[in-house]
């Protein structure tokens, strides 16, 4: 079973640090491998995917997320936070030829402070 | 680009009445759409997903519905509403072409049962 865990509920930044936020995954075959922000009471924001090719992949506002296939990981960095980076993130997983049916992680707080 | 419209965006309903959540989507054509349901803020879950007019798959059993009446429109439905149906809504449109692994989300429909 296709599955995805995002093992911190919180991770607390300061302003320009770097930041990591964490994601494996588990599914069959190769995976696609996606990111999305959530900010309060709105939909989610594609950042970034990868589907094949080179393990580092770069997305919006500065994202980036590299694809560790022997550690099953998939984790968001961004070299320095800003205060709007500040909303939920998820990470999501399918396997191949599964249209839009993506597994979602549960989510995790990102809080950035000046 | 394409746009995916939600309405109402925000909803309060008793126990036991009815619900009709619409999604419809612009700038593309023959979508493939999804409903997705975020409880207590957190993680996501697939509920229907249609490839084309009146074609719906289920993936968890519910108290909930869908229906494709148009190629640009998806409706959730339910004729008696449980507490547990609280949460918010999410329709989604896989994209196409170079997009074609991306899932683009509306804004959601936040359901409060009472």
């Amino acid at each position: 079973a296709q599955s995805v865990a995002q093992p911190e509920d919180q991770v607390n930044v300061a302003e320009g640090n770097p930041l990591t936020v964490k994601c494996t995954y588990s599914v069959s075959g190769n995976p696609y491998l996606f990111w999305y922000v959530q900010y309060p009471n709105r939909g989610l924001q594609f950042l970034l995917k990868y589907i094949t090719g080179d393990n580092l992949v770069k997305g919006s506002y500065g994202f980036e997320a590299e694809f560790n296939k022997s550690q099953t990981s998939f984790h968001l960095k961004k070299p320095s936070a800003l205060v709007s980076d500040s909303a939920l993130y998820f990470c999501a997983v399918r396997g191949y030829n599964q249209g839009g049916k993506l597994i979602f992680g549960q989510g995790t707080e990102l809080s950035v402070k000046p | 680009s394409q746009t995916i419209h939600q309405w109402p965006a925000t909803l309060v309903q008793p126990v036991g009445s009815p619900l009709s959540l619409e999604c419809t989507v612009e700038g593309t054509s023959n979508p493939n759409l999804y409903w997705y349901r975020q409880a207590a803020g957190r993680g996501l879950q697939l509920l229907f997903y249609s490839v084309g007019i009146g074609q719906i798959s289920s993936e968890v059993p519910q108290n909930l519905s869908a229906s494709r009446p148009q190629d640009r429109q998806f409706i959730l439905s339910s004729k008696k509403l449980l507490l547990s149906d609280s949460g918010f809504y999410l329709c989604a449109n896989k994209g196409a072409g170079n997009g074609a692994n991306v899932l683009t989300f509306g804004a959601g429909s936040r359901l409060t049962v009472l």
